[in-house]
């Protein structure tokens, strides 16, 4: 159980272009989904949390306009990139979860290239 | 948020014991502790989560004294395929809006 599909698992698209990620949570409904970025050998970084119907929550230092999420259901959340470039290049991560005292359970990332 | 400190990295053999302790020192009281693995270019995966006390499962251990300033997390005779980063994560449980920060984690090899 607790399965978290994210799709694609990796994509390679030129500079200026738009770049949307789906996050879904297969056998449970999420009322808050997570969007991490991790950079190679670094730690996995929080950029946002949404609830569903609910406008996502961004951290500081994250652009909500280059950035978009929306949550639109329990069971579905999107991350779009916009106008990307190649410092957008990371492994992009989410995650789902069902209530607010149980656990995380991640997506197996998305790899984006910019170039 | 609690923000917590790992070990950054630790060696183990086969068959071997292994404990990860982590320390969180300003935990709040609505604070849950859950312990990850990662592999390279995946996601973590979910270990196991405790709130206080001893919590066992069947692939680990997790260990919080009655303060919960520390956590350890124990895994039972290691095998190779347990190379990999592990996360403790710290965070609030109160709320749905609730978020957790990670830390920089725990690289454990093990050796043959």
């Amino acid at each position: 159980g607790a399965v978290v599909s994210q799709h694609p698992s990796w994509v390679i698209c030129k500079s200026g272009t738009s770049v949307k990620i789906e996050c879904r949570s297969l056998d449970f409904q999420a009322t808050t989904m997570f969007w991490y970025r991790q950079f190679p050998k670094q730690s996995l970084m929080l950029m946002a949390t949404s609830n569903e119907g609910s406008k996502a929550t961004y951290e500081q230092g994250v652009e909500k306009d280059k950035f978009l999420i929306n949550h639109a259901s329990l069971t579905l959340s999107t991350l779009t990139v916009t106008s990307a470039h190649p410092e957008d290049s990371s492994f992009y991560i989410c995650s789902a979860r069902q209530e607010s005292n149980q656990p995380q359970h991640f997506g197996d990332g998305t790899r984006l290239s910019i170039l | 948020l609690a923000k917590t400190t790992q070990p950054i990295s630790m060696d183990s053999y086969e068959g071997q014991e292994v404990n990860i302790t982590c320390s969180h020192n300003n935990i709040a009281t609505n604070d849950y502790i859950t312990w990850y693995q990662q592999f390279p270019s995946q996601g973590p995966r979910f270990i196991i989560q405790g709130y206080k006390t001893k919590v066992t499962n069947e692939v680990a251990s997790l260990f919080i004294p009655a303060d919960r300033k520390s956590s350890t997390l124990s895994l039972p005779r290691v095998s190779l395929s347990d190379t990999a980063v592990y996360y403790c994560l710290v965070g609030d449980g109160s709320t749905n809006a609730g978020k957790s920060t990670f830390g920089d984690g725990t690289t454990l090899t093990v050796k043959p």
